[in-house]
C-alpha cells in the first residue's frame, strides 16, 4: 500500500460545485501539505499543516480550504470550483529532515 | 520573494553521457537542498538531498552545492533512457520548500 494515499485519483466536476480531495498517510509524519501543479509553473503550495492544530496558508490559498482531521488525514476542499482550478493536485508529507514524500496525485478538471 | 530558478529545457543528452542539471536560489539562509525526479503524469520522487558545500554521491547521481554562489547542481553519470524525466530542484526556506519549475531531460538512445 502507498505511504501517502490520495482519493479520488481523477475527478471531473462542474463550475460552482463543492468538492473534497482526501489524503491519508501511514508514514507517521506530523507535517502535511497540499500542492497544485500546472504545466510550466511547477509546484505551488496551497496549504500546509505542521500538526493537527497548526494549519497555514500557502502561496495560493484563495478558493481553497483544508481540514486536518487527524495526524494521518488532511483534506482539501474547493468550496465553489472554477475552471482555472483545473490542475494536478498533490498531497505530501515530510519529516523533520524536510524531505517531502508525495501521494500519486489527483487530476481535477472543472468544466 | 524567495525564488528557485531552473532552465526549463529540454536538455538532450546521448545515452551513456553525463547529464548536468543546474539550479540557483535566492535565499542565502537556505540550509537544505533537494532534487526530485518526476515522470510525466506521476508524482515527484526524492532522489538526492544535500546540506553542506561540496559533492554528495549516490550511485550514478552526484549533487553539488555551492552556498557562496547560491547554486546546486545534479550530475547523472552513464545516462539511461529511463532517466528521461523532469528534474525539480527544491530549496528549504522559511519553514517550507521553494520549488523550481523543473528541467526536462531527454536521454537519446
Amino acid at each position: 500500500d502507498a505511504d501517502v494515499t490520495q482519493t479520488p485519483r481523477n475527478r471531473i466536476t462542474k463550475t460552482g460545485k463543492r468538492i473534497m480531495l482526501e489524503c491519508s498517510q501511514t508514514k507517521g509524519h506530523d507535517r502535511m501539505y497540499w500542492y497544485r501543479q500546472d504545466p510550466g509553473l511547477g509546484l505551488r503550495l496551497i496549504y500546509y499543516s505542521f500538526d493537527v492544530k497548526d494549519i497555514n496558508k500557502g502561496e495560493i490559498s484563495d478558493g481553497y480550504s483544508v481540514s486536518r482531521q487527524a495526524q494521518a488525514k488532511f483534506s482539501l476542499s474547493l468550496e465553489s470550483a472554477i475552471p482555472n482550478q483545473t490542475a494536478l493536485y498533490f498531497c505530501a508529507t515530510s519529516d523533520r529532515s524536510d524531505k517531502v514524500y508525495f501521494g500519486a496525485g489527483t487530476r481535477l478538471s472543472v468544466l | 520573494q524567495k525564488e528557485v530558478e531552473q532552465n526549463s529545457g529540454p536538455l538532450s543528452v546521448p545515452e551513456g553521457a553525463i547529464a548536468s542539471l543546474n539550479c540557483t536560489y535566492s535565499d542565502r539562509g537556505s540550509q537544505s537542498f533537494f532534487w526530485y525526479r518526476q515522470y510525466s503524469g506521476k508524482s515527484p520522487e526524492l532522489i538526492m538531498s544535500i546540506y553542506s558545500n561540496g559533492d554528495k554521491e549516490d550511485g550514478r547521481f552526484t549533487a553539488q552545492l555551492n552556498k557562496a554562489s547560491q547554486y546546486v547542481s545534479l550530475l547523472i553519470r552513464d545516462s539511461q533512457p529511463s532517466d528521461s524525466a523532469t528534474y525539480l530542484c527544491a530549496v528549504h526556506s522559511n519553514y517550507q520548500l521553494i520549488w523550481g519549475a523543473g528541467t526536462k531531460l531527454i536521454i537519446k538512445p
